[in-house]
């Protein structure tokens, strides 16, 4: 059975540090990644999706990575800003692409 | 606007009582799936559907029904609800099912349900 962790389960920085969020999962055979924003009573906001072919995907200052024979992904923020805290989850996609197994998220704050 | 939808947003009821959890979709996807939300545990999967007629279990399928007559609707029944389904549920869709997906998932607002 899939599963996939989160490491830290909550984050605290100053405002403007790069800083990264790891996942990992122990089933190395997906289909692709997911990289979410939670913002409290809301639901959720797609970031990234890794495709499994691929190494890493960008979108302004967010940089997803992802090593698949070793079960990881992360997501790295730059110049990080008070707006963005929120909780990141991290989806592995299984099950003939039909499938999604979530971590339990990092809570991240930025601090002014 | 593209979006998914829920209802109710909260929802209080008792042990036993039917309900249903409405979602719906205005983007024409293929692909819908329920979630639900729990301290600890974070999101897991209900059950989902890759189009019309056509629903399979997620990790956490009991106690649920689900049906998809049409395509942009994708409701979740409760049809004895119990006080371990008081959980955050979220419905979501995507654009196409099938192997290799490589579309996103958008996500509804969430219900929040408790079972007394």
């Amino acid at each position: 059975k899939q599963e996939v962790t989160q490491i830290p389960a909550a984050l605290s920085v100053p405002e403007g540090e790069n800083l990264v969020l790891n996942c990992s999962f122990t089933d190395s055979a997906i289909y692709n990644l997911q990289w979410f924003r939670q913002d409290p009573g809301k639901g959720l906001t797609s970031l990234l999706l890794i495709q499994s072919s691929q190494r890493e995907q960008t979108s302004g200052r967010l940089n997803a990575s992802l090593d698949k024979s070793s079960g990881r992904s992360t997501l790295y923020i730059a110049a990080s800003q008070p707006g963005d805290s929120a909780t990141y989850l991290c989806a592995v996609i299984t099950g003939g692409g039909n499938k999604l197994t979530f971590g339990t998220g990092t809570q991240l704050k930025v601090e002014l | 606007e593209a979006q998914v939808t829920q209802n109710p947003r909260y929802l209080i009821t008792v042990t036993g009582k039917k309900l249903t959890v409405t979602c719906s979709q205005n983007m024409n996807h293929e692909y819908m799936s329920w979630y639900r939300q729990d301290p600890g545990l974070g999101l897991r999967q209900i059950y989902y559907s890759m189009n019309v007629e056509v629903t399979d279990k997620g990790d956490v399928p009991e106690g649920y029904k689900v049906s998809r007559k049409e395509k942009r609707n994708f409701p979740l029944i409760l049809e004895s609800p119990s006080p371990n389904q008081t959980s955050l549920y979220f419905c979501a869709s995507s654009l196409s099912s099938g192997t290799a997906r490589t579309d996103t998932q958008y996500f509804g607002p969430g219900t929040r349900l408790t079972v007394l």
